[in-house]
């Protein structure tokens, strides 16, 4: 199983563009990238997912490099809101091989100033 | 559509008592897992259950138990509960195609916070 790692805490002001990048150096072929973003008290939610290159969805954008050792989750134009965990994992896409079971790490605090 | 709800929302027992917690899934859901989330540990997988069968199992002991109904609501059980049992347990469902092969999008319930005393 793919070990993900990143930062603990970052600190943004509201209208800035939030990049976190998370390293997944034993990634394997069948694995793809997963973001969750959870506020306190509440479950995670799904942000995007992706394999290669890049997604985008209404919320955030992921790039993901040619080697797919590391990813970046990008969030345009943060508000207040916004401030939360978000959770890297990386996610095997066999259902028959992993079910849906989901491994979090320790996912980044992310803090939204005014 | 209704998201995943969980019952109850907040709980409190004391050491040894037992208890069990309720997950209804979003309908036509059938994939439903269970996660523990506490500060020192983060949050852990526990089970999952699709048709009624446990298809994943995480490292907790056997206290921790778990099934699914034949509508696919969930209950998990904790017997001999211990101080260390405190936690946000959360529940997930996810949709999944009879002959879908690849992982599906895990929508999250608000989860019970369980106080051990």
């Amino acid at each position: 199983l793919a070990k993900t790692t990143q930062p603990i805490s970052m600190d943004s002001y509201e209208g800035q563009e939030v990049n976190i990048t998370c390293s997944h150096n034993n990634i394997a072929t069948n694995d793809y990238i997963t973001w969750y973003q959870q506020f306190p008290s509440q479950g995670p939610r799904f942000i995007i997912q992706g394999y290669k290159t890049k997604v985008t969805n209404e919320v955030a954008s992921l790039f993901i490099p040619a080697d797919r050792k590391s990813s970046t989750l990008s969030l345009p134009r943060v508000s207040l809101s916004d401030t939360a965990v978000y959770y890297c994992l990386v996610v095997n896409s066999s259902i028959k091989a992993a079910g849906n079971k989901l491994t979090f790490g320790g996912g980044t605090r992310v803090l939204v100033k005014p | 559509k209704a998201g995943v709800t969980q019952t109850p929302r907040y709980l409190i027992k004391t050491r040894g008592q037992q208890v069990t917690l309720s997950c209804s899934p979003i309908s036509g859901h059938r994939s439903v897992s269970w996660y523990q989330q506490t500060p020192g540990q983060g949050l852990q997988f526990l089970f999952e259950y699709f048709s009624e069968t446990q298809r994943n199992k995480g490292n907790f002991p056997g206290r921790f138990s778990g099934r699914q109904f034949s509508n696919s609501r969930s209950e998990m059980n904790v017997s001999t509960l211990e101080l260390g049992d405190s936690a946000l347990y959360l529940c997930a469902s996810s949709f999944e195609k009879p002959d879908r092969q690849f992982y599906n999008e895990q929508f999250f319930g608000p989860g019970t916070r369980l106080t051990v005393l």
